[in-house]
Order: C-alpha cells, then structure tokens, then sequence
C-alpha cells in the first residue's frame, strides 16, 4: 500500500464544473508536489510546497488551482479545465532535503469531457 | 536543455533473461543525486534507488543492480533474470543540490516488456 493516498482514484468531469483532488501523508514530509502526465511520457512538475509555502509554479494555468492547509494535505483546485487536461495526477511527498527520493500517490486519473 | 536522457523507448525481453537500461545524465552541479523510479500500470511510482554524485560504488539489490560511472555520466540499471513482473516503465531522475525540497529532472522513460 502507497503512504501518499489520493482521492479519487478517477474523475469525469465536464469542462464548466467544479473539482477538487485531495492528497494526504502521514509521513511528516514537508515537501508535497503535484505532477502531470500524460500517456507514454515522464511526470510533468506542476507545484511545489516547502514547509506550507508554495515553492514552485511552473507556469501552470490558472484554472488549476495548488492549497496546502497543513503539512499533511495538498490539494488541487480545478475549474473551467480543457479536453486536453485529460492526464493522471500525481501527488508525491518528501522529506526537506533535496537528496531526499519522492514518495508518490497511486494517483487521479482525470478525463475531461 | 535535457538534463536526463534515457535513450532506450521500448525493450522486449523473454523472462529470465538479463536487460539494461541506460541512463546519461548532464549536470554542471559537484552535488547532485539519482534516482531510479518504476511506474507498473497502476500508476504508482515506484522508489526503488537513491544515488549520490560522491558515491560510486556500485550497488545490488536481490535480482535488481546500478552502475554508476561519473566519467561516462551515466548511471544504467540491469535487471538479472528479468521476471513478467518487471513489466513496467523505468523512469532515471536526477535532483540538484540546495533546495528545501527535490525537485526531479525525469529521463523520458523506457518501457519494459518481459514476456514469459
């Protein structure tokens, strides 16, 4: 079993609708990040959190939306999304060292209609 | 620029036999480190190896092995009797010295097909 849970495993949605996709370790990692990818390619970097604080946004639309309530939870805001954000994604967790391996969630995977 | 190339796309193998999978990395860094990670078709990544730039020695794990070599920069993985369960798609990542966090420069990924 994966120590990084997502929910839900799989999502529809339709391009006007609201949605939320939800990450949670128990491992006391302080560094939570959000990936995309799509079929036959690597992860694709998204967000980072370092200790609560948003770290890195690599350029991501604005219609994704990166929360970090507490140390333990990262969420992930979606609204108005494209056909083309059909992916899987993924939620990792690590320690705050950058030697540190990421720990990944099973991940989300999303098909926007 | 591609800091991680692993230049293998697809490998089909017949179980019990031995397969590599390459990976060259390009970094400016004295710090760095490298992972291997393995993706079955779930989805999951999974860890299976951590590496750092001052430590060279090769490393074997059960059936799994890594062959580190700075001069070449490449840091290739064999598996030694592969397995149908090895089926799956192998990613190299390397992570650069100084942050709070880790952030990955993923190779392209190589999938592995082991057939009984």
């Amino acid at each position: 079993d994966t120590e990084v849970t997502q929910t839900p495993k799989h999502l529809v949605m339709g391009m006007t609708n609201k949605k939320s996709l939800k990450c949670e370790q128990h491992m006391g990692h302080r560094a939570m990040y959000w990936y995309k990818q799509k079929a036959k390619k690597p992860p694709e970097l998204m967000f980072v959190y370092s200790y609560e604080k948003l770290s890195i946004n690599e350029s991501v639309p604005s219609r994704f939306s990166p929360e970090c309530p507490n140390s333990s939870l990262l969420n992930l805001h979606l609204h108005a999304l494209q056909p083309e954000d059909s992916a899987l994604y993924l939620c990792a967790s690590s320690q705050g060292d950058s030697n540190q391996p990421q720990h990944f969630g099973d991940g989300t995977r999303l098909s926007i209609l | 620029a591609q800091k991680v190339t692993q230049a293998q796309t697809e490998i089909s193998v017949v179980e019990k036999e031995d397969v590599t999978l390459d990976c060259v990395y390009e970094t400016r860094d004295t710090t760095y480190y490298l992972f291997w990670y393995k993706q079955p078709p779930s989805g999951e990544l999974v860890f299976l190896i951590r590496r750092n730039s001052f430590d060279e020695q090769n490393e074997i794990s059960g059936r799994y092995s890594w062959n580190f070599q700075k001069s070449t920069s490449s840091f290739n993985f064999t598996i030694t009797a592969s397995q149908v369960v090895d089926s799956a798609v192998y990613f190299c990542a390397l992570s650069e010295y100084g942050n709070n966090f880790n952030k990955f420069y993923f190779g392209s990924g190589t999938k592995l097909n082991v057939k009984p």
